[in-house]
């Protein structure tokens, strides 16, 4: 199975400035159909998970444009440009390339 | 618009099954799989498994083998996720969620279902 290691656990963030999250997968998330298949997702307390970015770059339709993804191979990174009061919650990179699909273990994001 | 609505929260005692619903709207059921994620509270998410509602098939986790089971009703549009031999490591909100063809993510998700083990 590929695991999805993300760091940091936790995050406390001042509003209006940048956050970082990073996620690493132990084999490579480039399929041989030329795509990377990985995710993430913000899941809102009590809501269920909602797509963010997908294939590691593009922004899920809706999405604020302070969110973005890069990375290629095994790393990964979310960034927030700036971050804002809705955006706590925990964050989860999650990856498709070949079943189990599976996700990282989630980095909580606090709001300051 | 596309929305996946799940069944009512259910209490189980260990040893029992429990079937979830799911019911799809506002997009061609049978063209998209779905896929079956839980969540113990305070914890993070696990994939159980996937079906194909256009033919049936199916794919678990090999934690799950033997004891889950997922099904669809193409009259109806829903999708059911059976789970037996429960115990309470089982305790979890259960979520369905649509798998986009071509690029493979999961969107929308039900709003859950919480499935409780306890004697």
């Amino acid at each position: 199975d590929i695991v999805m290691t993300q760091t940091p656990l936790s995050l406390s963030v001042t509003p209006g400035q940048p956050a970082s999250i990073s996620c690493k997968s132990t084999q490579s998330l480039l399929h041989n159909d030329g795509k990377t298949y990985l995710y993430w997702y913000l899941q809102k307390p009590g809501q269920p998970p909602q797509l963010l970015i997908y294939e590691v770059s593009n922004r899920f339709s809706g999405v604020p444009d302070r969110f973005s993804g890069s990375g290629s191979g095994t790393d990964f990174t979310l960034r927030i440009s700036r971050a804002e009061a809705e955006d706590v919650g925990v964050y989860y990179c999650m990856q498709t390339k070949e079943p189990p699909v599976t996700f990282g273990g989630g980095t909580k994001v606090e709001i300051k | 618009q596309v929305q996946l609505v799940q069944s009512g929260a259910e209490v189980k005692k260990p040893g029992a099954s429990v079937k979830v619903s799911c019911k799809a709207s506002g997009y061609t059921f049978s063209n998209h799989d779905i896929n079956w994620v839980r969540q113990a509270t305070g914890q993070g998410l696990e994939w159980m498994g996937w079906m194909n509602p256009n033919s049936g098939r199916t794919g678990y986790a090999q934690k799950f083998q033997g004891r889950i089971t997922m099904t669809r009703n193409t009259s109806t549009s829903t999708a059911h996720l059976e789970l037996s031999s429960l115990r309470s490591e089982d305790t979890a909100v259960y979520y369905c969620t649509r798998r986009q063809g071509g690029s493979r993510w999961f969107d929308p998700w039900g709003q859950g279902t919480l499935v409780t083990v306890s004697s």
